[in-house]
Protein backbone atom coordinates (compact mmCIF):
# COMPACT_ATOMS: atom_id res chain seq x y z
CA UNK A 1 0.00 0.00 0.00
CA UNK A 2 1.49 3.26 -1.12
CA UNK A 3 -0.68 5.45 1.14
CA UNK A 4 -1.95 7.03 -2.33
CA UNK A 5 -5.76 6.38 -2.39
CA UNK A 6 -8.11 7.13 -5.47
CA UNK A 7 -11.59 7.03 -5.84
CA UNK A 8 -13.72 5.53 -7.40
CA UNK A 9 -11.55 2.59 -8.60
CA UNK A 10 -13.97 1.51 -11.68
CA UNK A 11 -16.34 4.26 -13.56
CA UNK A 12 -18.32 3.36 -16.71
CA UNK A 13 -19.82 6.56 -18.23
CA UNK A 14 -21.28 7.51 -21.88
CA UNK A 15 -19.68 9.57 -24.24
CA UNK A 16 -19.99 13.41 -23.96
CA UNK A 17 -20.33 12.66 -20.51
CA UNK A 18 -18.04 14.64 -17.44
CA UNK A 19 -16.00 12.90 -14.92
CA UNK A 20 -14.20 13.67 -11.73
CA UNK A 21 -11.39 11.32 -10.58
CA UNK A 22 -10.08 11.92 -6.90
CA UNK A 23 -6.79 11.27 -5.09
CA UNK A 24 -5.49 11.78 -1.75
CA UNK A 25 -1.64 12.10 -1.81
CA UNK A 26 0.57 9.88 1.25
CA UNK A 27 0.29 12.10 4.42
CA UNK A 28 3.28 15.10 3.52
CA UNK A 29 3.46 14.58 0.29
CA UNK A 30 3.03 18.05 -1.32
CA UNK A 31 3.12 16.90 -5.12
CA UNK A 32 0.48 15.40 -7.35
CA UNK A 33 0.50 13.88 -10.79
CA UNK A 34 -1.83 12.70 -13.12
CA UNK A 35 -1.25 10.24 -15.56
CA UNK A 36 -3.35 8.13 -18.27
CA UNK A 37 -2.74 4.64 -18.94
CA UNK A 38 -4.27 2.73 -22.37
CA UNK A 39 -4.26 -0.60 -22.87
CA UNK A 40 -1.04 -2.08 -22.76
CA UNK A 41 0.49 1.45 -23.22
CA UNK A 42 3.27 2.92 -20.86
CA UNK A 43 2.07 6.03 -18.88
CA UNK A 44 1.19 9.14 -20.16
CA UNK A 45 2.07 12.25 -17.64
CA UNK A 46 -0.58 14.92 -17.81
CA UNK A 47 -0.26 17.43 -15.03
CA UNK A 48 1.28 17.94 -11.82
CA UNK A 49 0.41 20.40 -9.27
CA UNK A 50 2.80 21.63 -5.94
CA UNK A 51 1.25 22.74 -2.84
CA UNK A 52 -1.78 23.79 -4.78
CA UNK A 53 -0.06 25.18 -7.48
CA UNK A 54 -0.04 23.84 -10.87
CA UNK A 55 3.77 23.01 -11.96
CA UNK A 56 4.00 21.28 -15.37
CA UNK A 57 2.06 20.14 -17.99
CA UNK A 58 2.54 17.20 -19.90
CA UNK A 59 -0.04 15.99 -22.95
CA UNK A 60 -2.95 17.09 -21.29
CA UNK A 61 -6.17 17.64 -23.92
CA UNK A 62 -7.81 20.80 -23.56
CA UNK A 63 -11.38 18.72 -22.64
CA UNK A 64 -9.34 17.53 -19.09
CA UNK A 65 -8.52 20.29 -16.26
CA UNK A 66 -6.96 19.10 -12.52
CA UNK A 67 -6.74 21.16 -9.64
CA UNK A 68 -4.96 20.92 -5.92
CA UNK A 69 -7.04 21.88 -2.83
CA UNK A 70 -5.75 23.12 0.04
CA UNK A 71 -6.05 20.03 1.71
CA UNK A 72 -3.39 18.68 -0.99
CA UNK A 73 -6.39 16.35 -2.82
CA UNK A 74 -6.53 16.52 -5.81
CA UNK A 75 -9.42 16.00 -8.57
CA UNK A 76 -8.98 15.39 -12.58
CA UNK A 77 -11.67 16.51 -14.14
CA UNK A 78 -12.42 14.77 -17.87
CA UNK A 79 -15.29 16.27 -20.02
CA UNK A 80 -16.99 15.65 -23.22
CA UNK A 81 -15.42 12.25 -22.82
CA UNK A 82 -14.62 9.96 -26.13
CA UNK A 83 -14.03 6.43 -26.46
CA UNK A 84 -10.39 6.81 -26.72
CA UNK A 85 -10.49 8.49 -22.87
CA UNK A 86 -10.62 4.95 -21.91
CA UNK A 87 -7.85 4.27 -20.04
CA UNK A 88 -6.22 4.03 -16.54
CA UNK A 89 -5.92 6.88 -15.03
CA UNK A 90 -3.31 6.91 -12.11
CA UNK A 91 -2.42 9.42 -9.53
CA UNK A 92 1.68 9.53 -8.01
CA UNK A 93 2.68 11.79 -4.79
CA UNK A 94 6.14 13.16 -3.77
CA UNK A 95 7.10 14.71 -0.83
CA UNK A 96 9.55 17.22 -3.35
CA UNK A 97 10.30 15.85 -6.63
CA UNK A 98 11.63 12.67 -8.08
CA UNK A 99 10.68 9.56 -6.26
CA UNK A 100 6.87 8.93 -6.98
CA UNK A 101 4.02 7.08 -5.58
CA UNK A 102 1.52 5.22 -7.10
CA UNK A 103 -2.06 5.06 -6.34
CA UNK A 104 -3.88 1.96 -7.50
CA UNK A 105 -5.79 3.91 -10.04
CA UNK A 106 -9.25 4.53 -11.58
CA UNK A 107 -10.07 2.40 -14.77
CA UNK A 108 -12.57 4.72 -16.97
CA UNK A 109 -14.49 2.70 -19.01
CA UNK A 110 -16.50 4.96 -21.93
CA UNK A 111 -19.35 3.43 -24.29
CA UNK B 1 10.84 15.61 -26.34
CA UNK B 2 13.03 13.61 -24.10
CA UNK B 3 12.99 9.69 -24.88
CA UNK B 4 14.38 6.90 -23.02
CA UNK B 5 15.00 3.52 -24.95
CA UNK B 6 14.05 0.76 -22.82
CA UNK B 7 14.94 -3.00 -23.68
CA UNK B 8 13.61 -5.36 -24.30
CA UNK B 9 9.94 -4.84 -24.71
CA UNK B 10 9.35 -8.02 -23.69
CA UNK B 11 11.03 -11.16 -21.95
CA UNK B 12 9.77 -14.88 -21.97
CA UNK B 13 11.97 -16.57 -18.98
CA UNK B 14 12.20 -19.65 -17.22
CA UNK B 15 11.54 -19.87 -13.67
CA UNK B 16 15.00 -19.30 -12.20
CA UNK B 17 16.78 -17.70 -14.62
CA UNK B 18 18.53 -14.47 -14.52
CA UNK B 19 17.13 -11.43 -16.20
CA UNK B 20 18.48 -8.22 -17.35
CA UNK B 21 17.03 -4.95 -18.78
CA UNK B 22 18.32 -1.77 -19.61
CA UNK B 23 17.44 1.97 -20.24
CA UNK B 24 19.25 4.43 -22.60
CA UNK B 25 19.01 8.28 -23.68
CA UNK B 26 21.38 10.67 -25.21
CA UNK B 27 20.85 13.00 -22.34
CA UNK B 28 22.21 13.04 -18.97
CA UNK B 29 20.03 12.17 -16.32
CA UNK B 30 20.42 13.04 -12.03
CA UNK B 31 18.45 10.20 -11.35
CA UNK B 32 17.04 6.98 -12.21
CA UNK B 33 14.42 4.86 -11.23
CA UNK B 34 13.10 1.61 -11.31
CA UNK B 35 9.46 0.96 -11.27
CA UNK B 36 6.96 -2.39 -11.47
CA UNK B 37 3.55 -2.82 -12.46
CA UNK B 38 1.57 -5.88 -12.06
CA UNK B 39 -1.90 -5.67 -14.31
CA UNK B 40 -4.51 -3.32 -13.32
CA UNK B 41 -2.56 -2.13 -10.68
CA UNK B 42 -0.29 1.11 -9.83
CA UNK B 43 3.60 1.25 -10.51
CA UNK B 44 5.63 0.47 -7.14
CA UNK B 45 9.16 1.91 -6.77
CA UNK B 46 11.44 -0.97 -6.42
CA UNK B 47 14.63 0.80 -6.63
CA UNK B 48 15.67 4.61 -6.89
CA UNK B 49 19.59 5.85 -7.94
CA UNK B 50 21.21 9.27 -7.29
CA UNK B 51 24.63 8.98 -8.25
CA UNK B 52 26.35 8.18 -11.00
CA UNK B 53 27.99 4.31 -10.93
CA UNK B 54 25.90 3.89 -7.73
CA UNK B 55 24.63 -0.14 -7.33
CA UNK B 56 21.49 -0.58 -5.47
CA UNK B 57 19.93 -4.16 -4.05
CA UNK B 58 16.65 -4.77 -3.20
CA UNK B 59 16.20 -8.33 -2.73
CA UNK B 60 16.83 -9.99 -5.60
CA UNK B 61 16.95 -6.72 -7.75
CA UNK B 62 20.05 -4.86 -8.70
CA UNK B 63 19.76 -1.95 -10.42
CA UNK B 64 22.80 0.44 -11.79
CA UNK B 65 23.58 3.98 -12.33
CA UNK B 66 25.57 4.02 -15.20
CA UNK B 67 28.62 6.15 -15.31
CA UNK B 68 27.79 7.82 -18.39
CA UNK B 69 24.99 9.41 -16.51
CA UNK B 70 22.73 8.44 -19.46
CA UNK B 71 21.59 4.68 -18.86
CA UNK B 72 20.84 1.97 -16.52
CA UNK B 73 20.23 -1.17 -15.56
CA UNK B 74 18.31 -3.69 -13.47
CA UNK B 75 19.05 -7.08 -12.87
CA UNK B 76 16.92 -9.75 -11.17
CA UNK B 77 18.33 -12.67 -10.14
CA UNK B 78 16.60 -16.29 -9.99
CA UNK B 79 13.54 -15.01 -11.50
CA UNK B 80 9.89 -16.70 -10.07
CA UNK B 81 6.00 -16.46 -11.11
CA UNK B 82 5.78 -13.66 -8.97
CA UNK B 83 8.39 -11.58 -11.02
CA UNK B 84 5.99 -11.53 -14.10
CA UNK B 85 4.71 -8.18 -15.11
CA UNK B 86 5.84 -4.99 -16.76
CA UNK B 87 9.06 -3.02 -15.55
CA UNK B 88 9.69 0.97 -16.07
CA UNK B 89 11.98 2.80 -15.87
CA UNK B 90 12.04 6.72 -15.60
CA UNK B 91 14.83 9.57 -14.65
CA UNK B 92 14.79 13.25 -14.28
CA UNK B 93 17.16 14.94 -16.47
CA UNK B 94 20.08 17.03 -15.04
CA UNK B 95 18.79 20.61 -16.29
CA UNK B 96 14.99 19.80 -15.64
CA UNK B 97 12.90 20.80 -13.00
CA UNK B 98 12.73 16.90 -11.68
CA UNK B 99 10.33 15.88 -14.39
CA UNK B 100 10.37 12.09 -14.84
CA UNK B 101 10.96 10.52 -18.32
CA UNK B 102 9.58 7.52 -18.74
CA UNK B 103 10.54 4.44 -20.23
CA UNK B 104 8.12 2.44 -22.62
CA UNK B 105 8.39 -0.65 -20.20
CA UNK B 106 9.53 -4.31 -20.34
CA UNK B 107 6.98 -7.20 -20.20
CA UNK B 108 8.03 -10.06 -18.16
CA UNK B 109 6.34 -13.06 -18.96
CA UNK B 110 7.07 -16.62 -17.45
CA UNK B 111 7.55 -19.42 -20.09
CA UNK B 112 5.15 -22.73 -19.59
Amino acid sequence: DSGVTQTPKHLITATGQRVTLRCSPRSGDLSVYWYQQSLDQGLQFLIQYYNGEERAKGNILERFSAQQFPDLHSELNLSSLELGDSALYFCASSPLFNEQFFGPGTRLTVL
Amino acid sequence: GQQLNQSPQSMFIQEGEDVSMNCTSSSIFNTWLWYKQDPGEGPVLLIALYKAGELTSNGRLTAQFGITRKDSFLNISASIPSDVGIYFCAGSLMDSNYQLIWGAGTKLIIKP
